[in-house]
């Protein structure tokens, strides 16, 4: 089983700056496989992109998704009040058919 | 887009059982598979199990193999998740999700939308 290791797992930075989150996979996976979330405190995960780089429905053009084999990341371009949340990237796995969530970064503001 | 609205959870003891249920509305339930996915207080997220759309096939978290049931009914627009033999470790918000279709027709493999969760407690 894929284990999905995010980094780091905390990131200070302020509203406007640039943000770059790690998943690092412990084997190489299929880019289509690859998703990112954002969850604020008492909400849902929020889809943002998915097969690594395409954006969900109605996520602005400031979250972008990049990556292939084991190393992906989610960068912010510039961030908004309602960025400051955890993050989250999951991978599907097909032998055997399961999902994976990696720990999460927590985005706060400094 | 899509509504999920998770019910069911409460307070159970060890070794008990529990049914949650997740009514969708405002898409086409039956043409999409369906997860389950849990988070601890105060931790990360768990996939829990998936339904394809037509039911015949369900896949586990180990966790939870042998003791959890997903299923679900397109007549009603309902998933369900049967929990039996409740630990403590089980503790949980549960949320129900829809795996997303991509606009050329395949799974995405992510899961686009969510409901609000309910919460399972097992405690003595």
């Amino acid at each position: 089983e894929i284990v999905l290791t995010q980094s780091p797992g905390t990131m200070s930075l302020s509203p406007g700056e640039r943000a770059t989150l790690s998943c690092r996979a412990s084997q190489g996976v299929a880019t289509r496989f690859l998703a990112w979330y954002r969850q604020s405190p008492g909400q849902p995960p929020r889809l943002l992109i998915y097969a690594t780089s395409y954006r969900a429905s109605g996520i602005p053009d400031r979250f972008s998704g990049s990556g292939s084999g084991t190393d992906f990341s989610l960068t912010i371009s510039s961030l908004e009040p309602e960025d400051f949340a955890v993050y989250f990237c999951q991978h599907y796995g097909n032998s055997p058919h399961s999902y994976t969530f990696g720990q999460g970064t927590k985005l706060e503001i400094k | 887009q899509g509504q999920l609205v998770e019910s069911g959870g409460g307070v159970v003891r060890p070794g008990r059982s529990l049914r949650l249920s997740c009514a969708a509305a405002e898409f086409s339930f039956s043409g999409y598979s369906m997860h389950w996915v849990r988070q601890p207080p105060g931790k990360g997220l768990e996939w829990v199990a998936v339904v394809w759309n037509d039911g015949a096939d369900k896949y586990y978290a180990d966790s939870v193999k042998g003791r959890f049931t997903i299923s679900r009914d397109n007549s009603k627009n309902t998933l369900y998740l049967q929990m039996n033999n409740l630990r403590a470790d089980d503790t949980a918000v549960y949320y129900c999700a829809r795996e997303g279709i991509t606009s050329t027709g395949f799974y995405s493999y992510a899961m686009d939308v969510w409901g609000p969760g309910t919460t399972v407690t097992v405690s003595s």
